[in-house]
């Protein structure tokens, strides 16, 4: 289930299920939505990231979902794996002339063996 | 060589001192970044170069000054800062220019940062 609050949401699933991370996005005109993986203790690593003029772009066992009616994004992970425990980020692309990551609220994926 | 290398890992200083923390790169990327990240919250984004020029600037303040004395090298200065300025800072880079627009920062795995 989920929790929010003083803690960091939390996503708790088991080995081998299929996991949904849900994020929103405040900025109509970002270009790029992007999903970083962080793990205890090291930076944020880029997962998969979708162009503002698509709707879905798949990875290896990642999908990334894009609906900018709602601004809304998600994180599909395929047969969720031990090694898929972490901190999950979602990010947007400001747009402008350089590059200009805003990070949106973490979900801490718990993968139960 | 596909690493962002930060130095030092951990860094202890009082309000008074003056230190700095650096990060290198060496995939000819010509964008690097500085973020701070408290503990259970995203990275927030405080300064950006693109070809060695400072073109972000997220109102940080002044205790914190960025240099990018090469393509490959970031530097943030650190001078008076308060008990709430500690963090993990993080460095990142990127592919600039035309064409290269995306998402994809390559980061280091940070500096922890205690002020006492």
């Amino acid at each position: 289930g989920e929790s929010v609050g003083l803690h960091l949401p939390t996503l708790s699933v088991q080995e081998g299920d299929n996991s949904i991370i849900n994020c929103a996005y405040s900025n109509s005109a970002s270009d790029y939505f992007i999903w970083y993986k962080q793990e205890s203790g090291k930076g944020p690593q880029f997962i998969i990231d979708i162009r503002s003029n698509m709707d879905k772009r798949q990875g290896q066992r990642v999908t990334v979902l894009l609906n900018k009616t709602v601004k809304h994004l998600s994180l599909q992970i395929a047969a969720t794996q031990p090694g898929d425990s972490a901190v999950y980020f979602c990010a947007e692309n400001y747009g402008g002339a350089t590059n200009k990551l805003i990070f949106g609220t973490g979900t801490l994926l718990a993968v139960q063996p | 060589d596909t690493e962002v290398t930060q130095t030092p890992k951990h860094l202890v200083m009082g309000m008074t001192n003056k230190k700095s923390l650096k990060c290198e790169q060496h995939m000819g990327h010509r964008a690097m970044y500085w973020y701070k990240q408290k503990a259970k919250k995203p990275p927030e984004l405080m300064f950006v170069y693109s070809y060695e020029k400072l073109s972000i600037n997220e109102s940080v303040p002044s205790r914190f000054s960025p240099e990018c004395p090469n393509s490959s090298l970031l530097n943030l200065h650190l001078h008076a800062l308060q008990p709430e300025d500690s963090a993990l800072y993080l460095c990142a880079s990127s592919q600039e220019g035309q064409g290269a627009r995306t998402g994809e920062l390559f980061f280091g795995e940070g500096s922890r940062l205690t002020v006492l």
